[in-house]
């Protein structure tokens, strides 16, 4: 099965730090995915990736930037963390065609103090 | 832009009740709709989804949804609930957005707790 991993399970910065979070995918998929999921608020997309070098943006991508120069990894930078970027980070990778489906990372929660 | 919402945030039933989550959408072109779960401590995984033909699609585990085009909806059903469907279901819409790249939104989660 695919695997996507989430470089960190628990992350704690301060605020006015400079935030990587890292995503690999296993599958030569396209397509990834930035969500933040917050209670009460579902998940939330951020950024997205069609192709290397490729970004669009989500619905919230205010205080984000992405980087995707491989393939198989996609990264979501933080460029100065405020506490209410404090979040669990989802990372999903997509397979398209008539199978189509998201693969999830297992999350990344940050906190921002 | 799409939107999806979701109409109960946090529903509780009891083992052998049925299920309905509704879920409605927002977008004027075609759609791919989405049923995902996330166990506690565990990933968002597939439930099911529907791209076209038979509106009514069946998942894993029992679950199946309705597409009602007319009405913009794909609700969640299952007959009979087992303390294991505990768990948050999230309703997803694949849609393009403006730029002609497909995007994929969620709802904002509905939380069941099946009581025993």
């Amino acid at each position: 099965d695919v695997k996507v991993t989430q470089s960190s399970r628990y992350l704690v910065k301060r605020t006015g730090e400079k935030v990587f979070l890292e995503c690999v995918q296993d599958m030569d998929h396209e397509n990834m995915f930035w969500y933040r999921q917050d209670p009460g608020l579902g998940l939330r997309l951020i950024y997205f990736s069609y192709d290397v070098k490729m970004k669009e943006k989500g619905d919230i991508p205010e205080g984000y930037s992405v980087s995707r120069e491989k393939k198989e990894r996609f990264s979501l930078i933080l460029e100065s963390a405020s506490t209410n970027q404090t979040s669990m980070y989802l990372c999903a990778s997509r397979l398209q065609g008539p199978r189509e489906k998201l693969f999830f990372g297992s999350g990344t929660q940050l906190s921002v103090l | 832009a799409q939107s999806v919402s979701q109409h109960n945030h946090h529903v509780i039933l009891s083992e052998a009740a049925s299920l309905e989550l509704g879920c409605n959408y927002s977008y004027g072109g075609t759609v791919n709709l989405f049923w995902y779960v996330q166990y506690p401590g565990q990933h968002l995984q597939l439930l099911l989804k529907y791209f076209s033909g038979d509106p009514l699609v069946k998942g894993i585990k029992g679950f199946e949804a309705e597409f009602i085009k007319s009405k913009f909806s794909f609700n969640l059903r299952k007959p009979s609930v087992q303390w294991s469907d505990t768990a948050e279901y999230f309703c997803a819409v694949n849609a393009q957005n403006s730029g002609g790249y497909q995007k994929v939104t969620f709802g904002i989660g509905t939380k069941l707790q099946v009581i025993p």
